[in-house]
Order: structure tokens, then C-alpha cells, then sequence
């Protein structure tokens, strides 16, 4: 157990629809990461936060949007969903601003009908 | 960030200890050397990190020569449950860079009984 969670474990939703996946870090780690798996594009990474303000941007399509609260835990936010955003969503958390051993959450696996 | 080039797959028996080599021929003087590991459907899992010479944990040795164009993952006396796929992640871990992870393919470790 990383110490990051992450809801809902499971999505399944139609074409067209928006979700929003919900993740808390780990006690005290102000940094979360927000990751895609898909089996065609591997692990790429999308967005991150340090302390709620964004800190770095990936391959994140602007129909995705994230945000983190005061109390550090985030969302990101998938809107007008396509057959190819269906993948595993991951979330990390790191204790340093910069830090590489990042703790991933148990994942979100997001299913587009 | 530099890139990172693994086997694609290897095969090991239980009992057996695993060498899996990363080239990372364009490492820049600040960048760090970082593997991850990842069991289907559950998010990556940091193993190790270096810089140079050799460092050693609980679970695993990294080996990285002078020249550091290339790392070794070293797995002592592997069991079945060390199936996975092992990422090796090259970038720096401090100062103003962003610390976003840029996954490669990994490799995937089969260990047979």
C-alpha cells in the first residue's frame, strides 16, 4: 500500500460524457502527478501539482483539466470523452518539489462506450 | 531528457539472479538514474536510484559505470512474484527541473519456476 488513494477504482461511461477521477496523496507530500496507461501509448505522464498550484505539463489534451485543493488532494477532470481515453488513470505523490521516487496510487481503470 | 533503451522481455528461472542493462548514452551531468517496477494493473513501484558507481537496498543493486552512458538493475535471487515490468527513468531529481517521469516501453520480466 503506497499510501495514495484513488477513486472511483472503475468508470465505465458512454462517448461524449465528462468524469471526474479523485485522488488524495500520501500524508504530507505536497507534489501529485497525474498519469495515463494506455496499451498503444504506454505510461505517459500528464499534469503536475505542487502545493496547488500546476508545476508541469505532459500530453494532457484540453479537453483533461486538473485542479489541487488546500487540503492536497486533486482531480482531474476528463470532458467529452472519446473510445480513446479509455485507459488506466494513476495518480502519484512525492514528498520533495523534485523528487524521482514518486508513490503511484492503486489507479482508476476508465472504460468509454 | 535523456532516452532510455532496455531489452524489450527476458526470461529467468526462480533462484536465479536478473541483469537487466539501460543504455542511456545522452545522460546529462545532473540527471539520475531511477527504476521503477509495475505488476499488471497496479501503478508502478520505485526500486532504486543512483548516480553513480553502485547502490544497493533490501530489493535490488544498481551498477553504473563511470561513464554512465548505461545501468545495470541487478536482482538477486529472483522468485516468481518478481514477474513485472522494470522501467528504467532517466532525469534529474533537484533543482528547477520539472520532475515530471517519461516512461519508456520497460522490460518485461518472465521468471519461471
Amino acid at each position: 500500500d503506497s499510501g495514495v488513494t484513488q477513486t472511483p477504482k472503475h468508470l465505465i461511461t458512454a462517448t461524449g460524457q465528462r468524469v471526474t477521477l479523485r485522488c488524495s496523496p500520501r500524508s504530507g507530500d505536497l507534489s501529485v502527478y497525474w498519469y495515463q496507461q494506455s496499451l498503444d501509448q504506454g505510461l505517459q505522464f500528464l499534469i503536475q501539482y505542487y502545493n496547488g498550484e500546476e508545476r508541469a505539463k505532459g500530453n494532457i489534451l484540453e479537453r483533461f483539466s486538473a485542479q489541487q485543493f488546500p487540503d492536497l488532494h486533486s482531480e482531474l477532470n476528463l470532458s467529452s470523452l472519446e473510445l480513446g481515453d479509455s485507459a488506466l488513470y494513476f495518480c502519484a505523490s512525492s514528498a520533495a518539489r523534485q523528487g524521482s521516487e514518486q508513490f503511484f496510487g492503486p489507479g482508476t481503470r476508465l472504460t468509454v462506450l | 531528457l535523456a532516452k532510455t533503451t532496455q531489452p524489450i522481455s527476458m526470461d529467468s528461472y526462480e533462484g536465479q539472479e536478473v541483469n537487466i542493462t539501460c543504455s542511456h548514452n545522452n545522460i546529462a551531468t545532473n540527471d539520475y538514474i531511477t527504476w521503477y517496477q509495475q505488476f499488471p494493473s497496479q501503478g508502478p513501484r520505485f526500486i532504486i536510484q543512483g548516480y553513480k558507481t553502485k547502490v544497493t537496498n533490501e530489493v535490488a543493486s544498481l551498477f553504473i559505470p563511470a561513464d554512465r552512458k548505461s545501468s545495470t538493475l541487478s536482482l538477486p535471487r529472483v522468485s516468481l512474484s518478481d514477474t513485472a515490468v522494470y522501467y528504467c527513468l532517466v532525469g534529474p531529481n533537484y533543482g528547477g527541473a520539472t520532475n515530471k517521469l517519461i516512461f519508456g516501453t520497460g522490460t518485461l520480466l518472465a521468471v519461471q519456476p
